[in-house]
């Protein structure tokens, strides 16, 4: 079955440092993978995506992720993080059956001044 | 705005009420979604409608109804509801079908919704 986990429910970080934030996948065929960020009140906001080519994708606000086919990962990160980045991070992977989306539970990163 | 907007933002309802809420998208979108989403767990897909076809997911129960009477507007129908399905409820939009639909949701601001 195709699966999105994110291990970690929050990733606390000081101001200035950089940041991670995991998530590993499991699907049958190529993945296409999703990263979504939600401010407070507020909607998803689409972040970044891979569909193929480079392993580095580049996103908004600085972010980026890192694809790793071998350890089937794709991990969110951002070499210095902002009080502003302080929001919920969810990733998700494309269902092959059926093309909708498959969503990780979420992880909360806090950013401490 | 994000091009997607929900009304109303908080819901505060009785266990015998009726209420609907409301997605509206003005960006050429051809597909639309339901998802509910409840604290430290994955997004819920519920209901899908596109050009194609609609989706459901079996699991929702039929105290949810969904209506899409064109493409730019979505309803969720509540009834009977009960107090766990109190969550923040989001509408969203994406362009394409098949492969294409997965390239980037566009997301409201949701319904936040309390049963009592």
């Amino acid at each position: 079955a195709q699966s999105v986990a994110q291990p970690e429910d929050q990733v606390n970080v000081a101001e200035g440092n950089p940041l991670t934030v995991k998530c590993t996948y499991s699907v049958s065929g190529n993945p296409y993978l999703f990263w979504y960020v939600q401010y407070p009140n507020r909607g998803l906001q689409f972040l970044l995506k891979y569909i193929t080519g480079d392993n580095l994708v580049k996103g908004s606000y600085g972010f980026e992720a890192e694809f790793n086919k071998s350890q089937t990962s794709f991990h969110l990160k951002k070499p210095s993080a902002l009080v502003s980045d302080s929001a919920l991070y969810f990733c998700a992977v494309r269902d092959d059956s059926n093309y909708q989306l498959i969503w990780g539970a979420g992880t909360k990163l806090i950013i401490k001044p | 705005e994000t091009g997607v907007t929900q009304t109303p933002r908080h819901l505060v309802m009785g266990m015998t009420n009726k209420k609907s809420l409301k997605c509206e998208q003005h960006l050429g979108h051809n597909a639309m979604y339901w998802y509910k989403q409840s604290a430290k767990k994955p997004l819920e897909l519920m209901f899908v409608y596109s050009l194609e076809e609609r989706v459901e997911n079996n699991s929702v129960p039929s105290r949810f109804s969904p209506e899409c009477p064109n493409s730019s507007h979505l309803f969720l129908h509540l009834h009977t509801l009960q107090p766990e399905d109190s969550a923040l409820y989001l509408c969203a939009s994406s362009q394409g079908s098949g492969t294409g639909r997965s390239y980037g949701y566009t997301f409201g601001s949701g319904t936040r919704l309390t049963v009592v």
